[in-house]
């Protein structure tokens, strides 16, 4: 069954260090993989995606994920926080291997970054 | 270019009412999707149109109904309400082509229901 876990409910770093965000999956066929940001009492704003190609994706507000096919991860990164990164981001995937094409998400990652 | 737009922005119904959402989609969109979120949790996939028709479903009871309009507007209806059913309501367009699957979600800022 596709799954995805985003494992730590929430992050915390000091504004100017790197983040990371986890993500893992498990799907039968090859991954589309997603992340969003949803800011508070807002929709959902797409960040970047990995399809195919190069295991590094680059996105939007400086954010970049890198993807392992053999550790079935897309950890989302930013080499130096902002504290208007605080916000709640969310993985997504989508199997490209059978019917069912449903996105499946994350129960989303809370991350506060500290001035 | 106007995005998703979604109306109203909050609402409150007592148990046992009826609730209409509406979406417009981002231009040059014909595919709305609707999703329920509860606090602190991710979106759930409530059901998918497209051509005015309901292409995919999630787990959710037929009191959840929708509907799509020649001009890619859609309602979604939620019957008989019951507390569990409050929750921000996020509706989410895309464009239903060869590339859909690896083409991202554009999504309202969605309608905040809460059921007393």
């Amino acid at each position: 069954a596709q799954s995805v876990a985003q494992p730590e409910d929430q992050v915390n770093v000091a504004e100017g260090n790197p983040l990371t965000v986890k993500c893992t999956y498990s799907v039968s066929g090859n991954p589309y993989l997603f992340w969003y940001v949803q800011y508070p009492n807002r929709g959902l704003q797409f960040l970047l995606k990995y399809i195919t190609g190069d295991n590094l994706v680059k996105g939007s507000y400086g954010f970049e994920a890198e993807f392992n096919k053999s550790q079935t991860s897309f950890h989302l990164k930013k080499p130096s926080a902002l504290v208007s990164d605080s916000a709640l981001y969310f993985c997504a995937v989508r199997d490209t291997a059978g019917n069912n094409r449903k996105l499946i998400w994350g129960l989303g990652t809370s991350l506060a970054v500290n001035p | 270019d106007a995005g998703v737009t979604q109306s109203p922005t909050h609402l409150i119904k007592t148990r046992g009412q009826q609730v209409t959402l509406r979406c417009s989609p981002k231009s040059g969109h014909d595919t709305v999707s609707w999703y329920q979120q509860a606090l602190g949790q991710g979106p759930q996939f409530i059901f998918q149109y497209y051509e005015e028709e309901e292409r995919q479903r999630g787990n959710f009871p037929d009191r959840f109904s929708g509907h799509q309009f020649p001009n890619y507007s859609s309602e979604l209806n939620v019957n008989a309400l019951l507390l569990g059913d409050s929750a921000l309501y996020l509706c989410a367009s895309s464009s239903l082509g060869q590339s859909s699957y690896n083409s991202p979600l554009h999504f309202g800022n969605g309608t905040r229901l809460t059921v007393t």
